[in-house]
Parts: C-alpha cells; structure tokens; sequence
C-alpha cells in the first residue's frame, strides 16, 4: 500500500525557515518522480516544486523560485523541501504527491497524495 | 508559461443532472490534462489522465474529452456524493499548472 507522510510544518515567522518532509513507502521511491502541491486556507491547489526520480532535475512554480527548494533521499525514501525566506503567501498545507508511473518525457499526473502538513508564516 | 482556465467557477445542480465543467489551456497540451475530485476536508483524487481515461474505481458516471486547448469534464446523472471541488491540470510539461477549480454543489 502506497503511503506518504508528510511532517515539519508549523508556525514560523516572516523571513523564516522550515524543511518539510515526506516519507514514501509501499512503492519503489526512486523510479517516480515527486512532487508538493500546496494549498492556501480556502483556496485552491498551488503546484509547487517537481523533482525526478533520480534527483537530477528539479522544476519550481515562479512564485517559489529562489525560496523554496525542492530534494530527495532515495536510500532513505524521503522527498524535502526546503522553505526560505518565508511569506505571509506561502501559509497552505503542503502536499507530497506521487507521480503514476515513470516517464523520460513528462511528469505523469499525481496519483497518490500526502494528508499535508500546515504552514503558517505570521508573526 | 501555459494558464489554466476553469468555468465555471462554481455550479449548483439537481441530483441526476448532467454537470459540464469546461478547462482551457492557453496554449495546446496535447491530450497532457488530468481532472481531480477534492471533496470537503481531504486530500485530491485522481479521476481522470491523458484528458479522458478514467481511473480504476472511478464511477462511469464521469467522463473526460478534449485536446490542444480545450477539454470537458461530464457528469452524467449528478449524485451526491459528487459534491467536490473540481481541478484541471496540465501535465506536458512544467510548470505543471492546475486550473483555479470549479466547485459543484447540489440544489
């Protein structure tokens, strides 16, 4: 059974840090590509960051680009990421999200997903 | 970059009727757009990938067509417990962008 399992959110301050992580099992972790979605209070899925199942190329949405970065652990089957300089407007639960199968030409849409975790960036 | 469009942005509908929401890309993606199912306080489902193949255990009741720009999302004989917010996504290549959703209520 597939599972994902996010942890590290919490309250932090504007301009602060937090790393979030998310452990996979019941499926060969590193042959998927994986991804974190987010989604504001009230509102809709933000796409955030996508990385390949290898780790080599990582792909970002403008508004987190510089801020937030995306990796991976294959041996210990566990995606981070990274939040710096953090903003009001990255308060959402962040979801892990695993791609369906293994592609070399796109990143195939998100069949299993993470609980989430919550960030809040308020002072 | 590639934007998603969604309408509408909310509907409301009579248990048995047939529900259209409407995803537009501005540019073409091929058949690269999958539909998801988020209902009240969990996380998304998966329905629909490649624009009209049904995931396993989705009901038949759901359907998908369109290509390049333009794709639909059908409910046939609306239920409801199909009371959800509805996302688009394209997935040719990244950003890996999802519509702003269309939430469906029932009368």
């Amino acid at each position: 059974e597939v599972q994902l399992l996010e942890s590290g959110g919490g309250l932090v301050q504007p301009g602060g840090s937090l790393r979030l992580s998310c452990a996979a099992s019941g499926f060969t972790f590193r042959n998927y590509a994986m991804s974190w979605v987010r989604q504001a209070p009230g509102k809709g899925l933000e796409w955030v960051s996508v990385i390949t199942g290898s780790g080599g190329s990582t792909y970002y949405a403008d508004s987190v680009k510089g801020r937030l970065t995306i990796s991976r652990d294959n041996s210990k089957n566990t995606l981070y990421l990274q939040m710096n300089s953090l903003r009001a407007e990255d308060t959402a639960v962040y979801y892990c999200a695993k791609t369906e199968y293994s592609s070399s030409w796109y990143f195939p849409p998100f069949d299993y997903w993470g609980q989430g975790t919550l960030v809040t960036v308020s002072s | 970059d590639i934007q998603m469009t969604q309408s509408p942005s909310s509907l409301s509908a009579s248990v048995g009727d047939r529900v259209t929401i409407t995803c537009r890309a501005s540019q073409g993606i091929n058949n690269y757009l999958a539909w998801y199912q988020q209902k009240p306080g969990r996380v998304p489902k998966l329905l629909i990938s490649a624009a009209s193949t049904l995931q396993s255990g989705v009901p038949s009741r759901f359907s998908g067509s369109g290509s390049g720009t333009d794709f639909t999302l059908t409910i046939n004989s609306l239920q409801p417990e199909d009371i959800a917010t509805y996302y688009c996504q394209k997935y040719d290549s990244a950003p890996l962008t999802f519509g702003q959703g269309t939430k469906v209520e029932v009368k």
